[in-house]
């Protein structure tokens, strides 16, 4: 399971952080993703960390306001979201990356499984 | 970056009719296309991956095809559990796109 917590009201302008803990699923050998979706929206990709932290890569919508990062000896993911906007007002969800390879291709193919059940983010004044 | 559109963005169907969504990528992305459902109020779930193989647990009435640009995913054989929207998201290269969604309804 993936459990967020973090989420919260916050004014415009400020930070927080929001966590993934992972448990009975395995976190130190696969890339997660942050994915939100605002009220009423589709979804958005936010982040993306490699399983050991060398590679980190951000919608344009939040580069520079935001870092992914992870702690492996915790099976713990983070969002640290900084200069938040109205616009950034969603459910945010953790997702690993799921690698499987496909009978007849010599690829692996990647995906979001599992998701955790969202913490809420409210930015308003 | 790659973006990804799906039509309809909304779709009415019976029980029994054979439901065909389309996702069309803005440059060649091979098959590294998957597609989500989500239910109201729930959490997606990862339906199909590279762009035709079926995660475990998806029932058979859904299949996907397609390569390059353009993708379809189809149910059957409506049932109203398929009450849900269905995103596609490409996983060629960061970042790691979604397409708006396509909502279907039950007539």
């Amino acid at each position: 399971h993936l459990v967020e917590s973090g989420g919260g009201v916050v004014q415009p302008g400020g930070s927080l952080r929001l966590s993934c803990a992972a448990s009975g699923v395995s976190f130190s050998a696969y890339g997660m993703n942050w994915v939100r979706q605002a009220p009423g929206k589709g979804l958005e990709w936010v982040a993306f960390i490699r399983y050991d932290s060398v590679n980190k890569y951000y919608a344009d919508s939040v580069r520079g306001r935001f870092t992914v990062s992870r702690d492996n000896s915790n099976n713990t993911l983070y969002l640290q979201m900084n200069s938040l906007r109205p616009e950034d007002t969603a459910v945010y969800y953790c997702a690993r990356e799921g690698i499987s390879a496909v009978t007849g291709t010599a690829f692996l193919y990647n995906y979001f499984d599992p998701w955790g059940q969202g913490t809420l983010v409210i930015v308003s004044s | 970056d790659i973006q990804l559109t799906q039509s309809p963005s909304s779709l009415s169907a019976s029980v029994g009719d054979r439901v065909t969504i389309t996702c069309r990528a803005s440059q060649g992305i091979s098959n590294h296309l998957n597609w989500y459902q989500q239910k109201p109020g729930q959490v997606p779930k990862l339906l199909i991956f590279a762009a035709s193989t079926l995660q475990n647990g998806t029932p058979s009435r859904f299949s996907g095809s397609g390569s390059g640009t353009d993708f379809t995913l189809t149910i059957s054989s409506l049932q109203p559990d398929d009450l849900a929207s269905y995103f596609c998201q490409q996983s060629y290269s960061a970042p790691f796109s979604f397409g708006p969604g396509t909502k279907v309804h039950l007539k």
